[in-house]
C-alpha cells in the first residue's frame, strides 16, 4: 500500500525559510512524477510544483517560482520542498502527492502538513 | 492557464437521494479530468479519472462522464460517508494544474 507522510511544517515569520519533507513508502518511488498541491485555510487546493521521475524536470506556480525549490532524493524515497522567502499568503497545508506520468492524475496523497507564516 | 468552474458552490440533498455535481473547463481538457473528494481534516481521495473511470476502491455508486469541457460526477445513493466536497482538476494542459472551487454536499 502506497504511503506518502509529510513533515517539516510550523510557524515561520514572513522572509524566513522551512524545508519540507516528504517519504514515500509501498512503492517504486523512482517511478513516480511527484508533486506538491497547498490548501490555504477554508480554502480551495491549488498546485504548487512538480518534480519528474528522474528529478529532471521541475515546474512551479507563478505565485511561488524563485522562492520554492523542489527536490527529491530517489535513493532515501524523498520528497523535498524548500521555501525561502515565505510570505502571510504561503500559509497553509502543504500535500505531496504522485502521479505516474505528468498527464496523470494524483492518485495518492499524504496526509498534509501545516505552514503557518506569521509575525 | 485552463479555468475549472464547479457548480454549485453547496448542495443540500438527503441520503439515499442522487446527487449531481458538475465542472466545466475554460478550454477542452479532453478526458483528462479527475474527481477528489476531501473530507474535513483529510487529505483529498481521487474518486475517478479519465473523466469516468473509478479509482482502486471507489464504490460504484460513484460515476463520472463528459468530456472536453463539460463534466458530471454523480453519486446515486448518498451515503451519510459521501457528505464532504469534491473537487475537478484537469491535467491535460499542464504546468499549471488547475482545480476548480469545490462543490461541497451538505445534508
Amino acid at each position: 500500500q502506497a504511503q506518502l507522510v509529510e513533515s517539516g511544517g510550523g510557524l515561520v515569520k514572513p522572509g524566513g525559510s522551512l524545508r519540507l519533507s516528504c517519504a514515500a513508502s509501498g512503492f517504486t518511488f523512482s517511478d513516480y512524477y511527484m508533486i506538491w498541491i497547498r490548501q490555504a485555510p477554508g480554502k480551495g487546493l491549488e498546485w504548487v510544483s512538480y518534480i519528474s521521475s528522474s528529478g529532471s524536470y521541475t515546474n512551479y506556480a507563478v505565485s511561488v517560482k524563485g522562492r520554492l525549490t523542489i527536490s527529491r532524493d530517489n535513493a532515501k524515497n524523498s520528497l523535498y520542498l524548500q521555501m525561502n522567502s515565505l510570505r502571510a499568503e504561503d500559509t497553509a497545508v502543504y500535500y505531496c502527492a504522485r502521479a505516474v506520468t505528468g498527464t496523470a492524475p494524483f492518485d495518492y496523497w499524504g496526509q498534509g502538513t501545516l505552514v503557518t507564516v506569521s509575525s | 492557464e485552463i479555468v475549472m468552474t464547479q457548480s454549485p458552490a453547496t448542495l443540500f440533498v438527503s441520503p439515499g437521494e442522487r446527487a449531481t455535481l458538475s465542472c466545466r473547463a475554460s478550454q477542452s481538457v479532453n478526458s483528462n479530468l479527475a474527481w477528489y473528494q476531501q473530507k474535513p481534516g483529510q487529505a483529498p481521495r481521487l474518486l475517478i479519472y479519465g473523466a469516468s473511470t473509478r479509482a482502486t476502491g471507489i464504490p460504484a455508486r460513484f460515476s463520472g462522464s463528459g468530456s472536453g469541457t463539460e463534466f458530471t460526477l454523480t453519486i446515486s445513493s448518498l451515503q451519510s460517508e459521501d457528505f464532504a466536497v469534491y473537487y475537478c482538476q484537469q491535467y491535460n494542459n499542464w504546468p499549471p494544474y488547475t482545480f476548480g472551487q469545490g462543490t461541497k454536499l451538505e445534508i
